[in-house]
């Protein structure tokens, strides 16, 4: 069965530090993995998207890996400011531009404090 | 790029009745795809809703209760019929735009609640 699990479920960090989200999956076959945040109450936005040759990806201050052979993605925030908090949702495709090959994480609920 | 309006953005709905939710979007797009979210948990996917003809849907949805429409390349409505508190959930609206088939862009939302 298709899976994606993330931790840590939840995070608290204080303004200025890094954190590491984590994404673990046993989709296959595996066409590409991407990172989305999502605030509150509102739509996900794409942060990243790797393929299978890609073993890193930056966006600003996201940086995201990816271990096909492990099978494990992380997403690193560097520097992060209170409008990192939101929910970070790892997303796994097993056929290129096919929603209902999607598997998506649970998410992970990332609060960013003074 | 593709910028998606949904609507209504929130509402509160009586148990027993319907809503439709509208899904605009400002360029054509391949695909159109319906999500869930409920409180706490992962986005489910309902559907795929195909042009001028029925939505494909998962497994666990049906048309009977999640009546779909997509008339042409940039607009879709799914609708929840005879609303219980089950049905309380965020639904998104998701594309893939014409030229971008790698990319998948997410609405900002309709967050239902049924009382």
């Amino acid at each position: 069965k298709n899976q994606v699990e993330q931790s840590p479920q939840s995070l608290i960090i204080l303004e200025g530090k890094n954190c590491t989200l984590q994404c673990n999956y046993t989709v296959s076959p595996f066409s590409n993995l991407r990172w989305y945040k999502q605030d509150t109450g509102r739509g996900p936005v794409s942060l990243t998207i790797m393929t299978f040759s890609e073993n890193t990806k930056s966006n600003g201050r996201y940086t995201a890996t990816l271990d096909a052979d492990t099978k494990q993605s992380s997403l690193h925030i560097t520097a992060s400011q209170l409008s990192d908090s939101a929910s970070y949702i790892c997303v796994v495709s097993g056929n290129t531009g096919t929603a209902s090959k999607l598997t998506f994480g649970t998410g992970t609920r990332l609060q960013v404090t003074l | 790029s593709a910028v998606i309006s949904q609507k209504p953005s929130r509402d509160i709905c009586q148990r027993g009745t319907s809503l439709t939710i509208q899904c605009q979007v400002d360029s054509q797009v391949t695909m159109m795809f319906w999500y869930r979210q409920q409180p706490g948990q992962s986005l489910t996917l309902i559907a795929t809703a195909n042009q001028g003809s029925e939505a494909t849907y998962e497994s666990g949805f049906v048309i009977d209760k999640f009546p779909i429409s997509r008339p042409n390349l940039t607009f879709s409505t799914l609708t929840v019929s005879n609303m219980s508190p089950e049905d309380s959930s965020i639904y998104l609206c998701s594309v893939v735009p014409t030229g971008e088939e790698n990319t998948i862009y997410f609405g900002e939302g309709s967050w239902l609640t049924v009382v």
